[in-house]
């Protein structure tokens, strides 16, 4: 399972755009790159899933380069609400195998 | 549609007692996984069902742990004996079944249950 790297913590206040970059160096051809939101005492929810280039969806866009070893989640016009932990996970495509989570990221968003 | 529920959400207990978590996980979805995280740790994969079969329980951190399902329903995840260690959160998870080629299937998760051993 390909290891990723993301940074502990963000600030951003509302309306604004934020953008939080993952790297997965050891990413394999079968991997697709997953993002997941958590709430303080929910489980993690899916946000967006990609496997190369750029998807977007109601939530967020994930832009992902050519060599796919890292991978940014967008979050347009951020709101107070958006203030969670944000987790990368890198795993095979196929049957549905178990997800590694890192560390992730903790988004705070001020007024 | 109902989500993967889990009870109960909350559960303290002493050392040494046995508890049993159960989760109901999304009607149809025949892959079930149970995580955790303890305090100050990542979230951990425990174990995976595919319907009522253990697909994976790589992640059991010993023989206290016992984790059953059913015809391929709802599972329980037992902890008996309880230890101080075991206390954090326990996440459960579903997912649809997917074939081969398609794109990992998302997840779904429960709350989770707070246990805390005394």
């Amino acid at each position: 399972l390909a290891k990723t790297t993301q940074p502990i913590s963000m600030d951003s206040y509302e309306g604004q755009e934020v953008n939080i970059t993952c790297s997965h160096n050891n990413i394999a051809t079968n991997d697709y790159i997953t993002w997941y939101q958590q709430f303080p005492s929910q489980g993690p929810r899916f946000i967006i899933q990609g496997y190369k280039t750029k998807v977007t969806n109601e939530v967020a866009s994930l832009f992902i380069p050519a060599d796919r070893k890292s991978s940014t989640l967008s979050l347009p016009r951020v709101s107070l609400s958006d203030t969670a932990v944000y987790y990368c996970l890198v795993g095979l495509s196929g049957s549905a195998r178990q997800l590694t989570f890192g560390s992730g990221t903790q988004l705070t968003v001020l007024p | 549609e109902a989500g993967v529920t889990q009870f109960p959400s909350h559960s303290v207990i002493e050392k040494g007692q046995t508890v049993t978590l159960r989760c109901d996980p999304i009607s149809g979805h025949d892959n079930l996984y149970w995580y955790r995280r303890v305090m100050g740790k990542e979230i951990k994969f425990l174990l995976h069902f595919v319907k009522e079969s253990k697909q994976d329980e790589s992640g059991m951190p010993n023989n206290r742990f016992l984790a059953e399902r059913t015809g391929g329903t709802y599972s329980t995840l037992k902890v008996q004996p309880a230890e101080l260690e075991d206390s954090g959160v326990y996440f459960c998870a579903s997912s649809r079944a997917s074939g081969t080629g398609e794109m990992n299937t998302e997840a779904f998760f429960g709350q989770g249950t707070r246990l805390t051993v005394v």
